[in-house]
């Protein structure tokens, strides 16, 4: 199993420009996760999903949208990047959802917008 | 607001012991983890604490106090490899988890 992957694994956007950043995970698991991690920060909560169709904003309101058509892949787009979207973006996924349920990590996608 | 405070830097002698403090408040609590990430890579699964006590995990234990909204992570015999974050995270009523900014672990040989 290769767990949870993302590409690309870096990348430098214009202001003003968009790009999706792939994650997919090869575990069945139905709940999938998009983090944002700034220096010094925790994890920010970007959107998450319960199941293929189903999708729910985090914390982080604006700039991101999502899609979930299919249990594997949890795609983030970003529409006119700004700065303040630079930043280390993980995906994660876990079985269940469930209070005790792990969850496991990409290796993450590193972002800068200038 | 839901907060979660751990310090931000800790430093450590190899084969010594050291206790990386996490203290929460947030709106419910369903659990709480410990993360391991080392520098530019992913965060791994550590430990998972839900009732109180200590919970131990061969070199690593976490333990958890619900009633002062209060964990540690405990690491026993110090190894170079120990050197990253700890990222402490709390699972809220809602089921989300809510994360600390994390520990930097220093380890000096």
């Amino acid at each position: 199993n290769a767990g949870v992957t993302q590409t690309p694994k870096f990348r430098i956007l214009k202001i003003g420009q968009s790009m999706t950043l792939q994650c997919t995970q090869d575990m069945n698991h139905n709940y999938m996760y998009w983090y944002r991690q700034d220096p010094g920060m925790g994890l920010k909560l970007i959107y998450y999903s319960v199941g293929a169709g189903i999708t729910d904003k985090g914390e982080v309101l604006n700039g991101y949208n999502v899609s979930r058509s299919t249990t594997e892949d949890f795609p983030l787009r970003l529409e006119l990047a700004a700065p303040s979207q630079t930043s280390v973006y993980f995906c994660a996924s876990s079985s269940s959802g469930g209070a005790a349920d792990t969850q496991y990590f990409g290796p993450g996608t590193r972002l800068t917008v200038l | 607001g839901q907060n979660i405070d751990q310090p931000t830097e800790m430093t450590a002698t190899e084969g010594a012991i050291v206790q990386i403090n996490c203290t929460y408040q947030t709106s419910g609590f369903n659990g709480l983890f410990w993360y391991q990430q080392h520098a530019g890579e992913a965060p791994t699964f550590l430990s998972y604490n839900v009732l109180d006590g200590l919970e131990e995990k061969g070199r690593f234990s976490s333990f958890l106090s619900r009633s002062k909204g209060y964990s540690y992570l405990l690491l026993k015999e110090l190894q170079m490899k120990d050197s990253a974050s700890y990222l402490c995270a709390v699972i809220d009523s809602n089921y989300q988890l809510i994360w600390g900014a994390g520990t930097k672990l220093i380890i000096k040989p």
